[in-house]
């Protein structure tokens, strides 16, 4: 059973380029959340899809935008990157319709270099 | 305000001997959950243990317990027997709003655990 891939691993970008980071969902899970974790800071909610639509957004500019697909693999935008935009992105998944079901299960993140 | 602090910038703990990592959180929302990641230098983040705001007795997942004190809206992380593998940063986080497949969580900034032979 596979668990959340995420890629690339690794990318380095130039200040003011776009970049598109890659998710696939844990096997039998719809939602897909993102989270951007800058070096020494905890994970900050960026925004969630659930069923292609953009469910819930966190406090991120309209520079990050994503999308999700029918098989629920979902891909994070961020466009004009600034310095700052260096972190390390998580992908979490989870089945969003249960109720029950508490646990969002991490991918091993895209580690985003902006020189 | 912050919703989830950790106090703890970093830990040291000898081999085999037991280290509690602090939380303490903030919300007004009578449902909500706590959890703890730990995140090896590889960055996946590893989900540990989990309490809800209802839950009547502390959580426990093998070596790893929650010491859930809620009038004092803290959730403090025991690991007993530590292992020189369970050197990581490790993350409190919570949920707010009934238990939910859509839920968000918000993290603390982290206490990174070292232990020594």
């Amino acid at each position: 059973d596979a668990g959340v891939t995420q890629s690339p691993t690794h990318l380095i970008k130039t200040r003011g380029q776009q970049v598109t980071l890659r998710c696939s969902p844990k096997s039998g899970h719809d939602t897909v959340s993102w989270y951007q974790q800058a070096l020494g800071q905890g994970p900050q909610f960026i925004f969630q899809y659930y069923e292609e639509e953009e469910r819930q957004r966190g406090n991120f500019p309209d520079r990050f935008s994503g999308h999700q697909f029918p098989n629920y693999s979902s891909e994070l935008n961020v466009n004009a990157l600034l310095l700052g935009d260096s972190a390390l992105y998580l992908c979490a998944s989870s089945l969003g319709d249960v109720g029950a079901s508490y646990e969002q299960y991490f991918g091993p993140g895209t580690r985003l270099t902006v020189t | 305000a912050q919703k989830i602090t950790q106090t703890q910038p970093g830990m040291f703990v000898q081999e085999k001997e037991a280290v509690t990592l602090d939380c303490t959180y903030d919300t007004s929302d009578p449902s909500y959950g706590l959890f703890w990641y730990k995140q090896p230098s590889s960055g996946e983040m590893i989900f540990l243990i989990y309490q809800g705001s209802y839950d009547q007795q502390n959580a426990t997942e093998g070596r790893y317990s929650l010491n859930f004190q809620k009038a004092r809206k803290s959730a403090n992380l025991v690991i007993s027997a530590s292992q020189l593998g369970d050197s990581a940063m490790y993350f409190c986080a919570m949920r707010e709003g009934p238990n939910s497949g859509y839920s968000t969580l918000t993290f603390g900034k982290g206490t990174m655990l070292l232990v020594s032979p």
